[in-house]
């Protein structure tokens, strides 16, 4: 257990409305991910974080803005939610052992009408 | 970014070993493979990973070949519960350990 926790789990909202995902860790690990999986897609990276207030963007990074303005938290907001961007979004920490050990948390799904 | 190549699906029948293929011929030499998994609904889950030397765990083993152009992951004995779409990523020169996943091969373990 990488002890990350995402928050909601699940959530249905209307097309224009804000939206905010968070996750949270209690491993104090400096790297974050976010990633959203779409059917024929697979698992695409979103936005990442390298430490408190250092974010970078990913491949689909369009319609999303981040915020870590502490270690444990990692929060991916959708100013105003499209239908494109229903989906189920993972969070992921970087271990310590390796450089590409991930640990991802259980999702959030989003649905937006 | 180097690029793999998997199978898209692959049976396995409960208790036999699954193999699952994975080329990786434009890999640098001082880039690692991984492997992940992901069981339907859940999360990715990191599986394993390797250089050049054969690596083993108590979730699978992994063999790379010599000329470090293709790996396989071995399932000893597969159960209904390894039924997953398993990844064979090659982490991004960004420096950030950033992933990216391709579409991975799906195993079913059938009774």
């Amino acid at each position: 257990d990488a002890g990350i926790t995402q928050s909601p789990r699940h959530k249905v909202t209307e097309t224009g409305t804000p939206v905010t995902l968070r996750c949270h860790q209690t491993e104090n690990h400096r790297y974050m991910y976010w990633y959203r999986q779409d059917p024929g897609h697979g698992l695409r990276l979103i936005h990442y974080s390298y430490g408190v207030k250092d974010t970078d963007k990913g491949e689909v990074s369009d319609g999303y803005s981040v915020s870590r303005s502490k270690t444990e938290d990692f929060l991916l907001t959708l100013e105003s939610a499209t239908s494109s961007q229903t989906s189920v979004y993972f969070c992921a920490i970087k271990g310590t052992h390796s450089t590409g050990e991930l640990f991802f948390g259980e999702g959030s799904r989003l649905t937006v009408l | 970014d180097a690029k793999t190549t998997q199978p898209t699906s692959m049976d396995c029948a409960e208790g036999r070993a699954a193999n699952l293929p994975c080329n990786h011929s434009t890999i640098s030499g001082n880039e690692y493979v991984y492997w992940y998994r992901q069981i339907h609904s859940q999360g990715p889950q990191y599986i394993i990973h390797g250089l050049k030397n054969n690596e083993t765990n108590e979730m699978a083993s992994l063999i790379i070949t010599e000329d470090r152009k293709s790996s396989t992951l071995i399932l000893p004995h597969a159960t209904l519960r390894d039924t997953a779409v398993y990844y064979c990523i090659l982490p991004n020169h960004s420096g950030y350990s950033t992933l990216t996943f391709g579409k991975g091969t799906m195993l079913l373990v059938s009774p």
